[in-house]
């Protein structure tokens, strides 16, 4: 079952700040981020493995909340190459050794 | 760098023509995946495999079938392609099945007519 992005598209001025969370109906082993921009493949950004984690990448960065089985995704002070469509991809616990991928987020910055 | 690349980028078929979509990753990697990709839906998994001549079904199996022969070559085909299964397709690979990096190979843009 997919998971759950909202919001599915934001736009927003440079130097901005938006989140996207994605939730799931299952216990979740794992969250993984990617960032897709216009035309080209899915590029990964972090993996969160515990419950409670947060990992931090430039000025993207994530949680993950175990008990409430979502994750958010903060990008601050938002940059014009921040654009592009974000997908979140949860691995269940007891589940099978793949990704379930959620319908992604589109996010544009405008300058 | 790895690099997985995909045999075509853009191809046209006829409904009931046989289809094959290759995909090749040169960084040793156990795993590969084969996604489809449609507005709105997001990364849909359609089959995986962990080892050579192991193959999972994904989500959206249907239609599809899949080979890997040798470690570094993941191939789909569309044993009888219908317009429904227009898309993009995704080939990706990882060097943990469950916890690892995908790294994404360019796409194939796929029109059935």
């Amino acid at each position: 079952q997919q998971p759950v992005q909202s919001p599915q598209a934001v736009i927003l001025r440079e130097g901005e700040d938006a989140v996207i969370n994605c939730s799931s109906s299952k216990a979740l082993y794992s969250v993984h981020w990617y960032r897709q921009k216009h035309g080209e493949a899915p590029v990964f950004l972090m993996i969160l493995l515990k419950g409670g984690e947060q990992k931090g990448h430039d000025k993207i960065s994530a949680s993950f909340n175990e008990k409430k089985q979502q994750s958010s995704l903060y990008l601050t002070a938002s940059q014009l190459s921040y654009s592009g469509t974000y997908f979140c991809g949860t691995e269940i616990k007891t589940g099978r050794r793949a990704l379930t991928f959620g319908s992604g987020t589109r996010l544009q910055v405008q300058p | 760098d790895v690099k997985v690349t995909q045999s075509s980028r853009y191809l046209v078929k006829r409904t009931g023509e046989k289809v094959f979509l290759e995909c090749v990753q040169d960084m040793d990697h156990e795993n590969m995946f084969w996604y489809r990709q449609d507005p709105g839906l997001g990364l849909r998994l359609i089959y995986f495999s962990y080892d050579v001549k192991m193959k999972e079904k994904g989500d959206i199996p249907e239609g599809y079938s899949v080979s890997r022969e040798k470690k570094e070559r993941f191939s789909l085909i569309l044993e009888s392609a219908s317009t429904n299964q227009t898309s993009m397709y995704l080939c990706a690979s990882s060097l943990f099945a469950d916890s690892g990096e995908q790294y994404f190979g360019p796409g194939t843009r796929l029109t059935v007519t």
